[in-house]
């Protein structure tokens, strides 16, 4: 199986600060990458696809870059709505696998 | 707008059975891989599985197989997902979640998800 190493896992910071998550994978899966964003009690909404394609109605603060085995997703200026957790997912290969989840949390 | 509306929540007791469905509304049923994942309570995603709801075929994680079972209705475009045998670290939020684009024989991103069903599993 893919692993899918999402860090850091907690992720403190503030309003309007530049926000980096990394995803790295056990093998290399080209740009067959994923992310999500999940806010408590809701479904995950997907944010970016293939690498670095931006979802249609996804803000542009959002985005994804990445090929290989390392990824990010960066929001480059922190909104109030965008405290909740983030995962990134692989579609290379089966099973489909996810990373473990950063959490965006209020400093 | 593309929908997946899922059953309610429900409460099992341990070596019971699960039935799952998910209601899809706003595209062509039969055009699009249906996939199942779920969520423990605090933890992480974990893909089961899909349903070409088309032909019907199906591809399991390897820890499902056996002991889930999706399957569809076309004619009234419902995707449903069972599961066997339930142990308490069965308790999750089991989520359906339609393949992004046609024709990817189920290797692709989810979008949208259901609303989620939370499934717990409780002598």
């Amino acid at each position: 199986d893919i692993q899918m190493t999402q860090s850091p896992s907690t992720l403190s910071t503030s309003i309007g600060d530049r926000v980096t998550i990394t995803c790295r994978a056990s093998q290399s899966i080209d740009s067959w990458v994923a992310w999500y964003q999940q806010k408590p009690g809701k479904a995950p909404k997907l944010l970016i696809y293939k690498a670095s394609s931006l979802e249609t109605g996804v803000p542009s603060r959002f985005s994804g870059s990445g090929s290989g085995t390392e990824f990010t997703l960066t929001i480059s200026s922190l909104q109030p709505d965008d405290f909740a957790t983030y995962y990134c997912q692989q579609y290379h290969d089966y099973p489909l696998t996810f990373g473990g989840g950063t959490k965006v949390e209020i400093k | 707008q593309v929908q997946l509306v899922q059953s309610g929540a429900e409460v099992k007791k341990p070596g019971a059975s699960v039935k799952v469905s998910c209601r899809a509304s706003g595209y062509s049923f039969t055009d699009y891989y249906m996939h199942w994942v779920r969520q423990a309570p605090g933890q992480g995603l974990e893909w089961m599985g899909w349903i070409d709801p088309n032909t019907g075929d199906t591809n399991y994680a390897q820890k499902f197989q056996g002991w889930a079972t999706l399957s569809r209705d076309t004619s009234i475009n419902t995707a449903y997902m069972e599961l066997s045998r339930l142990k308490s670290d069965d308790t999750a939020i089991y989520y359906c979640a339609r393949d992004g684009r046609m024709g990817t024989m189920g290797a692709d991103w989810f979008a949208p998800w259901g609303q989620g069903t939370l499934v717990t599993v409780s002598s």
